[in-house]
């Protein structure tokens, strides 16, 4: 289902640019999560949001900034992009409890 | 945040009953646990969650002893399609606790 969209899905940049991942959600989900996944390995956390305004750092925050003016949307901002920064990004929201419904991800590659 | 445990890999052939178990010893009162499946390429899916004893639906069952420190996701009859990687998180309803993700366990099925 196409509620959570990430964009843009592919992106490629090089090293010390500062590149801005959107995420737009349709439900209305108060909380809105971004996981990175790098090759082979498992999801982590970097920021969530409970709320608009509200924002909290996970377990990977450094060199990643967002915000949450609207409910609807998360951008994550990577202010000076590294080559260790590469990876796949995924969105993902829920209204409460642990159904968490994802994006089909952003591929960043930093060269 | 309860962490959880589980096999890095596991392979099954196809018709088979597969069995994946996480440790989560230090799991809250309130928590649930709630397990996610993986394809690649893509983000992950809820599959089934549960607070005690045994919940099944129309994709997998899982079984939570008493104690609640351990759980099992059992998939009936895998096919091929079953390949993916399977994860075990434990948090509370509330939505507070910010979910996070292990390596999950990778299951191959063979033909």
């Amino acid at each position: 289902d196409a509620g959570i969209t990430q964009s843009p899905r592919y992106k490629i940049t090089e090293t010390g640019r500062q590149v801005t991942l959107m995420c737009h959600q349709t439900w209305s989900h108060s909380y809105m999560f971004w996981y990175r996944q790098d090759l082979g390995h498992g999801l982590r956390l970097i920021y969530y949001s409970a709320a608009a305004d509200i924002t909290d750092k996970g377990e990977v925050p450094d060199g990643y900034v967002v915000s949450r003016s609207k409910t609807e949307n998360f951008p994550l901002t990577l202010e000076s992009a590294t080559r260790s920064q590469t990876s796949v990004y995924f969105c993902a929201s829920k209204i409460s409890g642990n159904t968490i419904y994802f994006g089909e991800g952003s591929w960043l590659t930093v060269v | 945040l309860a962490k959880t445990t589980q096999p890095i890999s596991m392979d099954s052939y196809e018709g088979q009953e597969v069995n994946i178990t996480c440790s989560h010893n230090n799991i809250a009162t309130n928590d649930y646990i709630t397990w996610y499946q993986q394809f690649p390429s893509q983000g992950p899916r809820f599959i089934i969650q549960g607070y005690k004893t045994k919940v099944t639906n129309e994709v997998a069952s899982l079984f939570i002893p008493a104690d609640r420190k351990s759980s099992t996701l059992s998939l009936p009859r895998v096919s091929l399609s079953d390949t993916a990687v399977y994860y075990c998180l434990v948090g509370d309803m509330s939505g507070n606790t910010p979910l996070v993700f292990g390596k999950g366990t990778r299951l191959s099925v063979i033909a």
